[in-house]
């Protein structure tokens, strides 16, 4: 099976811009996690997604949002770009059905805010 | 959310073991994780263990969890300098929210 894949890699934005983030997760999972990944802050959840519905939130701004499509892709969306947000942001798939959970991660995206 | 806290960085020489360590505040913790992240990669899986367990051993990996005092480890024996990279550790309650800790940059020298 491919494994998860994200789009872009790398992007550069400039405060105060927004940005759509994709990942494909692999075939057959249902559920979609994504992380913003920093220096020293280690990996913050920001959401799940399971057949279409955020299922769990983590603590960051209404700035970030996301969606999941019938396909189980799914997006995230930064709005109102600020410094602080570039970040690599990373999004895991997982077989819900699987016993220990485990997430299987895409490589990334990098994002720099100017 | 639940902390989960590790060492930032460790160095060690190549051909000794390595001990990461990792603490959470989690009770009710069903099982915990390790990842490996590699520059430019995502993180992979290495290992994982169940909280009812003490230790679990795969091959040059052992794991040992400390219930009572929400303390977590990780050796690595005979380490190479392939095992230079990020490592997490992780743990879930639920299975369906993960709680990460800040990462250990473990560097080998040869």
């Amino acid at each position: 099976k491919a494994g998860v894949t994200q789009t872009p890699r790398y992007l550069i934005k400039t405060r105060g811009q927004q940005v759509t983030l994709s990942c494909s997760p692999i075939s057959g999972h249902r559920s979609v996690s994504w992380y913003q990944q920093t220096p020293g802050q280690g990996l913050q959840f920001l959401f799940e997604y399971f057949s279409e519905t955020q299922r769990n939130k983590g603590n960051f701004p209404g700035r970030f949002s996301g969606r999941q499509f019938s396909n189980s892709r799914s997006e995230m969306n930064v709005s109102t770009l600020e410094l602080g947000d570039s970040a690599l942001y990373l999004c895991a798939s997982r077989d819900s059905t699987a016993t220990y959970n485990e997430q299987f991660f895409g490589p990334g995206t990098r994002l720099t805010v100017l | 959310g639940e902390d989960v806290e590790q060492s930032l960085f460790l160095s060690v020489r190549e051909g000794d073991s390595s001990v990461i360590n990792c603490t959470y505040t989690d009770s009710s913790s069903t099982y915990l994780y390790w990842y490996k992240q590699e520059p430019g990669a995502g993180l992979q899986l290495l290992t994982y263990i169940f909280s009812n367990m003490d230790m679990k051993q795969d091959q040059r990996l052992t794991v040992l969890l400390n219930k009572k005092d929400k303390h977590l480890s990780l050796r690595i024996a005979d380490t190479q300098t392939g095992d230079s990279a990020i490592y997490f550790c992780a743990e879930t309650n639920t299975g369906n929210q993960f709680y990460f800790g800040t990462g250990t940059s473990l560097t080998v020298i040869p």
